[in-house]
């Protein structure tokens, strides 16, 4: 399947700092979503985009949705060292099929 | 709710040997299961669409001999390495499709813990 296009591809950051990560893509999703991956572990859902447009928080992190449904951003606000790990961005054609994965965005966070 | 688990977490075995992989939704029913492939520093792979009752679909330039997917319930779909190779190390996710579950009227695919495979 279709990659996504993801970047940055790493952020070294300060502790407090906030941070911005996008996902592009040449094709239309219907769903996007954003998950962390920590090492060794699965991807855990962060948050879930299902139209065109629309924003949405889960504590310090916000999501959109992009208009023309190519595209997504995620912030994280005053990050912290255990936001430490590998961000992926996934789209879905349509429900109940499987995602397309960004090649991730390794984050770091110094105290 | 929306929990996945899978067995064993991690696995070495000798070249030649087979090796099965479990994928369970614990609080959920789910008629679609996901299996990816991540190797170190990369992304995560689509291997196959697993169907309760029914046969895999399997994505281009994966061997449906080799990568055999059983999802014989709502709960539990089985992915299993034949005569693995040490080309075939790597870590093994899966995915459920999880429909209404916590009151939700969205559909959302949570994953595994994965499955660490090293073929000497």
């Amino acid at each position: 399947g279709q990659q996504l296009n993801q970047s940055p591809q790493s952020m070294f950051i300060q502790e407090g700092e906030d941070v911005s990560m996008n996902c592009t893509s040449s094709s239309i999703f219907n769903t996007w979503l954003w998950y962390k991956q920590d090492p060794g572990e699965g991807p855990v859902l962060l948050i879930a985009l299902y139209k065109a447009g629309e924003l949405t928080s889960n504590g310090r992190l916000t999501a959109q949705f992009g208009i023309t449904r190519k595209d997504s951003f995620l912030n994280i606000s005053a990050s912290i060292p255990s936001d430490v790990g590998i961000y992926f961005c996934a789209g879905q054609r349509r429900s109940g099929y499987a995602l397309n994965f960004g090649k991730g965005t390794s984050l770091l966070v110094t105290p | 709710g929306a929990v996945v688990s899978q067995h064993p977490s991690w696995v070495i075995c000798k070249s030649g040997t087979s090796v099965k992989i479990e994928c369970r939704s614990l609080d959920f029913q789910a008629t679609t299961m996901f299996w990816y492939r991540q190797f170190p520093k990369q992304s995560l792979m689509l291997m196959a669409t697993s169907n309760e009752g029914s046969k895999a679909t399997y994505e281009q330039g994966v061997e449906k001999d080799k990568f055999l997917i059983n999802h014989a319930s709502l709960t539990l779909s089985t992915l299993t390495v034949t005569s693995a190779h040490p080309e075939d190390s790597s870590f093994y996710i899966c995915s459920a499709r999880a429909w209404g579950v916590a009151g939700a009227s969205t559909d959302t695919q949570y994953f595994g813990p994965g499955t660490r495979l090293t073929v000497l």
